[in-house]
Formats: structure tokens, C-alpha cells, sequence
């Protein structure tokens, strides 16, 4: 069983439009959670870390349930330049060992 | 800061052969990780360090070496390359608080593609 799913889409949708990603990890003990984002041939980077209490940056809204075991990244007003891969990333240990979601495609078109 | 680099860029390799990758990081981090990027696989994890002279196991570590003989560099060697090690190699670093709290955001390197025929 893979430590963290996501559905690996493609979602396309028209600029402007609001998208929700989730994700579902199997370890409770998790206790660090990212959203990275990947362009096509390049390197991961770190979209912004997952709490608790929910946080937001600009058009990125990203959720956490711990009971559920759920985390979601919400983007509103997309932009062509949104077209990527965002990977689910979640840590047991602070660190280390982060276990990466096979990631969901997004395409924004015109 | 040139962040973290890796050598070479991409690389063509015959069954058998051998060869290293080097990734360098000038963010004095202390932790170093080699991951492998295959599609429809994500991000698994080689192996790690977790400062100068010492390595660990990750989730696919057969048939690869690591060593970590300077603070900024990791090394991942593969003694005789097979067609099942093509891939995208990724290396990544995040640094170790003072307050021994680890600062989990990792920073990745550009990648090396490898092609094993």
C-alpha cells in the first residue's frame, strides 16, 4: 500500500477557475505535510508547508485533517503558469524521510 | 548561493559499467538525501546522510553506494549499472537547526537523467 495517494488527474482547467487537489496518507503518526510542485523535467519545490489550523498564501489554500488522515491544496483564480505537478509530501520524523504522493497534473488552459 | 548542483546533467551508461553522481550544496546543510523519480513511481528514496561521514539506508537502496566524506558533498555510486537503474536522480539537502528542531523543506538539485542500455 503507497504511504500517501493522490489522484494523478490530469485536472485541466480554464484560467480563472478554483481547483482542489487531495490527498490521503496511511501513517497517523505522520507529522509534517508539504505540497511541492514539480515543472515538467525539473527539480521539486516546496509550494508551502500543511497545519493544522489550515493556511492560506495568496491564491494557495491548503487543508489538514488528521482524523481523516486528509490533506488538500485549493487553488483559486488559476494562471497558466499554475500548469505543473503537485506532489503530496508527507514526514514521520522531522528531517527526514519524506514520502512523496506520485503527484497530480494540472493543466490551465486559456 | 548556487544552491545544490549536480554532475553531470544527463549520462548514457552500457550494462555493467560504473559511475558516480555528485551533488554539492553550499547552504552548509546537514542532511543530504539521493532520491530516483520514475514515472508513475513519484519520489523514492536511495539513501541519506545525515551529516559528514555518516550514510543510511532508504526505501530502493540495492544496487547503489553512497558516501559523504565532506559536509557538502554526497556522492551516489553505481558499481555495475543495469537498465532497471534508468531514472531521474534527485538530490536534496535541509539544514539542522541549533535548537535541534530539523527544518524539514527540502532543496533540490536540477537532477541527472540516466539512461542504462
Amino acid at each position: 500500500r503507497k504511504e500517501v495517494e493522490q489522484d494523478p488527474g490530469p485536472f485541466n482547467v480554464p484560467e480563472g477557475a478554483t481547483v482542489a487537489f487531495n490527498c490521503t496518507y496511511s501513517n497517523s503518526a505522520s507529522q509534517s505535510f508539504f505540497w511541492y510542485r514539480q515543472d515538467c523535467r525539473k527539480e521539486p519545490k516546496l509550494l508551502m508547508s500543511v497545519y493544522s489550523s489550515g493556511n492560506e498564501d495568496g491564491r494557495f489554500t491548503a487543508q489538514l485533517n488528521r482524523a481523516s488522515q486528509y490533506i488538500s491544496l485549493l487553488i483559486r483564480d488559476s494562471k497558466l503558469s499554475d500548469s505543473a505537478t503537485y506532489l503530496c509530501v508527507v514526514a514521520w520524523y522531522s528531517g527526514y524521510a519524506l514520502n512523496f504522493g506520485k503527484g497530480t497534473s494540472l493543466l490551465v488552459t486559456p | 548561493n548556487a544552491g545544490v548542483t549536480q554532475t553531470p546533467k544527463f549520462r548514457v551508461l552500457k550494462t555493467g559499467q560504473s559511475m558516480t553522481l555528485l551533488c554539492a550544496q553550499d547552504m552548509n546543510h546537514e542532511y543530504m538525501y539521493w532520491y530516483r523519480q520514475d514515472p508513475g513511481m513519484g519520489l523514492r528514496l536511495i539513501h541519506y546522510s545525515v551529516g559528514e561521514g555518516t550514510t543510511a539506508k532508504g526505501e530502493v537502496p540495492d544496487g547503489y553506494n553512497v558516501s559523504r566524506l565532506k559536509k557538502q558533498n554526497f556522492l551516489l555510486g553505481l558499481e555495475s549499472a543495469a537498465p532497471s537503474q534508468t531514472s531521474v536522480y534527485f538530490c536534496a539537502s535541509n539544514l539542522r537547526t541549533s535548537g535541534g528542531q530539523y527544518q524539514e523543506t527540502q532543496y533540490f538539485g536540477p537532477g541527472t537523467r540516466l539512461l542504462v542500455l
